[in-house]
């Protein structure tokens, strides 16, 4: 069963601390990327990475960091420099090359710092 | 600067009906948009595409219209049923050196199919 894998569902932190998100996908897919989501909010994105041990950022990357050592997991660590933390947190993968655009979602992490 | 509007937070149609969900986009850069449909504390399901070569993709009752000299696309979905109840996302995307960039999405149409 291909797909993509986000654990945990929902995540509790206190302010100040780091905390890092899982992302793993199973259908050998090339590139993968992070969106957070607010409530009435479109899906904006916040690093993405085309191949291993290369990644970009997003339109909103500050207080993120991201690694891709290996081509099926991307995770993503929510730092203590970020001023609004608590959002829906989704992953998504592209199977890669120029004619290929649709992004395929995992379920989604939602996150809560208080 | 929002570069994809979608100026319909909620739209209530009829079961059986048509459902026209409309999606404006300002970058003209942009070269292939996607429409995604989406429950609450799911992720986006990937529902049909369209290349900017084209001006219709169909889908068995998703058919996607682009028109590129208005920047506007829709999605026609046709009946109607309630299972279509949700958000449905716009999103935009181009092609960069590397491959395709991220998407650029709007804030999402709220679909209700009354029965």
């Amino acid at each position: 069963d291909g797909g993509i894998t986000q654990s945990p569902k929902y995540l509790f932190r206190k302010e100040g601390q780091n905390v890092t998100l899982s992302c793993e996908q199973n259908l050998n897919h090339d590139a993968m990327y992070w969106y957070r989501q607010d409530p009435g909010q479109g899906l904006r994105l916040i690093y993405y990475s085309q191949i291993v041990n290369d990644f970009q950022k997003g339109d909103i990357a500050e207080g993120y960091s991201v690694s891709r050592e290996k081509k099926e997991s991307f995770p993503l660590t929510v730092t203590s420099a970020q001023k609004n933390p608590t959002a829906f947190y989704l992953c998504a993968s592209r199977r890669g090359g120029g004619s290929s655009y649709e992004q395929y979602f995992g379920p989604g992490t939602r996150l809560t710092v208080t | 600067d929002q570069q994809v509007k979608q100026n319909s937070p909620s739209l209530s149609v009829q079961e059986g009906r048509i459902s026209i969900l409309n999606c404006d986009y300002t970058n003209s850069m942009f070269d292939y948009f996607l429409w995604y449909k989406k429950y609450p504390a799911e992720g986006p399901t990937f529902l049909i595409s369209i290349s900017s070569i084209k001006d219709k993709n169909e889908d068995g009752r998703f058919t996607v219209f682009l028109n590129k000299s208005a920047k506007h696309l829709s999605l026609h979905i046709v009946p109607s049923q309630p299972g279509d109840s949700a958000v449905y996302f716009c999103a935009a995307s181009m092609y960069s050196g590397g491959g395709a960039d991220g998407l650029t999405f709007g804030k999402g149409t709220h679909l209700i199919i009354q029965p």
